[in-house]
């Protein structure tokens, strides 16, 4: 298995761009996350989602959006992209219930 | 907001000795979980611990869990030089299905 995959692992966008980030899991896990992690801290949860066709909103939801078409992917979606979102993004997936999360490379976003 | 503080900020050792981080957080909790994450890197799981659990134990590494106090702690020990990561609590709020993340402990392990 895999895993978690992230793609692409790095890029650079110019203010007002959009671009897609994608995030895959084999792990057959019904839960997915995005985090973004800024220097010095912890991580924060953007989006997230407990199962197929259904998303919901994190901690700092504001300038991204979701989709989970297909239970093995999450994408995370930039429509107009800004210096504030300079970050490293991670997805991650746990199966249904309490339990350990599994986190993809992470993605390292930079807006010029 | 973030629910857990960990602390210290940063801790510096030599190698094996053993390394205590602590995790405050504020409100119930389903589990307490630490994650490890090397410099660059993705966060690694170590240890999940639940609300009706006081202590546990794997490999070189124990947690304990107070929850009329709100507050967990992580013991490394005899540490390597390899141990040598931000390691960071997570809490899964009651009802949640979502982690709430820490600051993270910076260790490192002089050799």
């Amino acid at each position: 298995n895999a895993g978690v995959t992230q793609t692409p692992k790095f890029r650079v966008l110019k203010t007002g761009q959009s671009m897609t980030l994608l995030c895959a899991q084999d792990m057959n896990h019904e839960y997915m996350y995005w985090y973004r992690q800024d220097p010095g801290m912890g991580l924060r949860l953007i989006h997230y989602s407990v199962g197929e066709g259904t998303t919901a909103k994190g901690e700092v939801p504001d300038g991204y959006n979701v989709s989970r078409l297909k239970k093995q992917n999450f994408l995370l979606g930039l429509e107009s992209a800004a210096p504030s979102q300079t970050s490293v993004y991670f997805c991650a997936s746990s199966p249904a219930g309490s339990g350990a999360s599994l986190f993809g490379p992470g993605t390292r976003l930079t807006v010029l | 907001s973030q629910q857990g503080e960990e602390d210290p900020q940063a801790l510096s050792i030599q190698e094996g000795e053993n390394a205590t981080m602590n995790c405050s957080y504020k409100t119930s909790i389903n589990n307490l979980q630490w994650y490890r994450q090397n410099s660059g890197r993705g966060l690694v799981h170590l240890i999940l611990i639940r609300s009706n659990e006081r202590e546990k134990h794997s490999g070189r590494l124990r947690v304990t869990l107070d929850t009329s106090k709100k507050s967990s702690s992580l013991l490394i020990t005899a540490s390597r030089a390899a141990d040598t990561a931000s390691y960071f609590c997570a809490t899964e709020g009651a009802g949640s299905y979502q982690l709430t993340f820490g600051k993270g402990t910076k260790l490192s392990v002089i050799p």
